[in-house]
């Protein structure tokens, strides 16, 4: 099946700086990707929804200024998390569809830890 | 407003017993309803999916899962347990077929020996 990867796997970060997560589709193009955040114990939260090539579309109540989207092909879109407090600490999982494949796929996550 | 519940955050299956997940939703159209399986440092795994069609829908694992639109419900089931089905599971509803999702609370499912 077709595989989505996300880098890192875990980030440890001050208070006040940015952190990148990459997620990226191995073996297919993803037209669409989806971001989520995870908070312990609880469901996957759709942050937004980007396309290759053009802005993001954030989820009432995601600071768009915030959460940084970027699908600048069509195997890579990267979430970048600015100014980063401990309260954005969580779980962010991405997910990708594809041009021939319609299902969704899943990235393993990233675990973001904000000091 | 679209929500998916399900009423079990956790259940705890002897290995061989039947298992059954609850899961409700609340949507004006048609849902695409969907199961996923999340172990711990893989991603979410999709184990069957609703469109249309048959209510009872077959996926992988040996899971099944049936709709009910008079119960607005789509419960999923497994025979018999293995102790790898440890894992939390998600119930989806999906905007179309496979755009945007809104995911349950899970639930997740303890297998004892």
């Amino acid at each position: 099946g077709a595989v989505v990867s996300q880098h890192p796997s875990r980030v440890i970060c001050k208070s006040g700086t940015s952190v990148k997560i990459e997620c990226r589709s191995l073996d297919f193009q993803a037209t669409t990707m989806f971001w989520y955040r995870q908070f312990p114990k609880q469901s996957l939260m759709l942050m937004a929804t980007s396309n290759e090539g053009s802005k993001a579309t954030y989820e009432q109540g995601v600071e768009k200024d915030k959460f940084l989207i970027n699908h600048a092909s069509l195997t890579l879109s990267t979430l970048t998390v600015t100014s980063a407090h401990p309260e954005d600490s969580s779980f962010y999982i991405c997910s990708a569809r594809g041009l021939t494949t319609d299902e969704q796929f899943f990235g393993p996550g990233t675990r973001l830890t904000v000091l | 407003a679209q929500s998916v519940t399900q009423p079990d955050i956790h259940i705890t299956v002897s290995e061989g017993a039947s298992l059954e997940l609850r899961c409700n939703y609340s949507y004006g159209a048609t849902p695409y309803l969907f199961w996923y399986v999340q172990s711990p440092g893989q991603g979410l795994q999709l184990l069957l999916k609703y469109f249309s069609g048959d209510t009872l829908v077959q996926g992988i694992k040996g899971f099944e899962a049936e709709f009910k639109r008079s119960q607005s419900s789509f419960n999923l089931r497994k025979p018999s347990v293995h102790w790898s089905d440890a894992a939390e599971y998600f119930c989806a509803v999906g905007r179309d077929s496979w755009g945007k999702l809104q995911f349950g609370a899970g639930t997740q499912v303890v297998v004892t020996p």
